[in-house]
C-alpha cells in the first residue's frame, strides 16, 4: 500500500529552527509537496521537490532523498504566524497526489 | 484571475437531505480534484476528475455519493440521504493540463449535518 509519515505535532520556540520530516512509501515517484494548512483555511503550496537536494525559498528549505523515501521542511526564525499543519503530499506514478496526515506546529512565545 | 471558488462555503443539512457541493476551477486549469477532511485529520483523496470524465474515483464511497465536472459550468460533488459522518470539509484543488505541478486548493465547503 501506499504511505506517508509524519509526526503528528511538533512544538517550537518563536526565533528558532524547527525541522518536520516525511517518509513515504508509494508506487512511484513524481515529486513532493509541502503545503501549509491554516486551521479552517485551505492548503497553501509551499515547495515541490522532484530531485534529491535542498531547496531553499526564504526562511523556508526542503530536502528530498528518494533514495531514502524522506524529505525534510526547514523553517528558520520562526514567527508565530507559521503555527499551522503542514503537509507532505507524493506525486505517484499516476500523478495521483498522496497525502500525509499533517503535523500541527505549535510555535510558543 | 480568480482563484479556485467552492460555494457554499457552510453548508447544513439534516440527516437524509441532499448536499450539492461546487467547485470552479481556475481558469485554464482542466483538472479538478475533490479531498474530504476529518477535524485534526489529513485531506483524503475522493475522486479526480477532467472536463465530461471521472478519471479516478477511488476515494469515493460507493454509496450517496457522486462527482461530475461538465462541460460548461462547475464540477459538483453531490451527497444523497447525507448522515453524520458526512459532517466534513470538503477541499477541491485544480490543476493545470500538466499534472506534476502544484495543485490550488479553494476554501472548502463544511458540510455539518444535523
Amino acid at each position: 500500500g501506499q504511505n506517508i509519515d509524519q509526526p503528528t505535532e511538533m512544538t517550537a520556540t518563536e526565533g528558532a529552527i524547527v525541522q518536520i520530516n516525511c517518509t513515504y512509501q508509494t508506487s512511484g515517484f513524481n515529486g513532493l509537496f509541502w503545503y501549509q494548512q491554516h486551521a479552517g483555511e485551505a492548503p497553501t503550496f509551499l515547495s515541490y521537490n522532484v530531485l534529491d537536494g535542498l531547496e531553499e525559498k526564504g526562511r523556508f528549505s526542503s530536502f528530498l532523498s528518494r533514495s531514502k523515501g524522506y524529505s525534510y521542511l526547514l523553517l528558520k526564525e520562526l514567527q508565530m504566524k507559521d503555527s499551522a499543519s503542514y503537509l507532505c503530499a507524493v506525486l505517484d506514478s499516476n500523478y495521483q497526489l498522496i497525502w500525509g496526515a499533517g503535523t500541527k506546529l505549535i510555535i510558543k512565545p | 484571475n480568480a482563484g479556485v471558488m467552492q460555494n457554499p462555503r457552510h453548508l447544513v443539512r439534516r440527516r437524509g437531505q441532499e448536499a450539492r457541493l461546487r467547485c470552479s476551477p481556475m481558469k485554464g486549469h482542466s483538472h479538478v480534484y475533490w479531498y474530504r477532511q476529518l477535524p485534526e485529520e489529513g485531506l483524503k483523496f475522493m475522486v479526480y476528475l477532467q472536463k465530461e470524465n471521472i478519471i479516478d474515483e477511488s476515494g469515493m464511497p460507493k454509496e450517496r455519493f457522486s462527482a461530475e465536472f461538465p462541460k460548461e459550468g462547475p464540477s459538483i460533488l453531490r451527497i444523497q440521504q447525507v448522515v453524520r459522518g458526512d459532517s466534513a470539509a470538503y477541499f477541491c484543488a485544480s490543476s493545470p493540463e500538466v499534472q506534476n505541478t502544484e495543485a490550488f486548493f479553494g476554501q472548502g465547503t463544511r458540510l455539518t449535518v444535523v
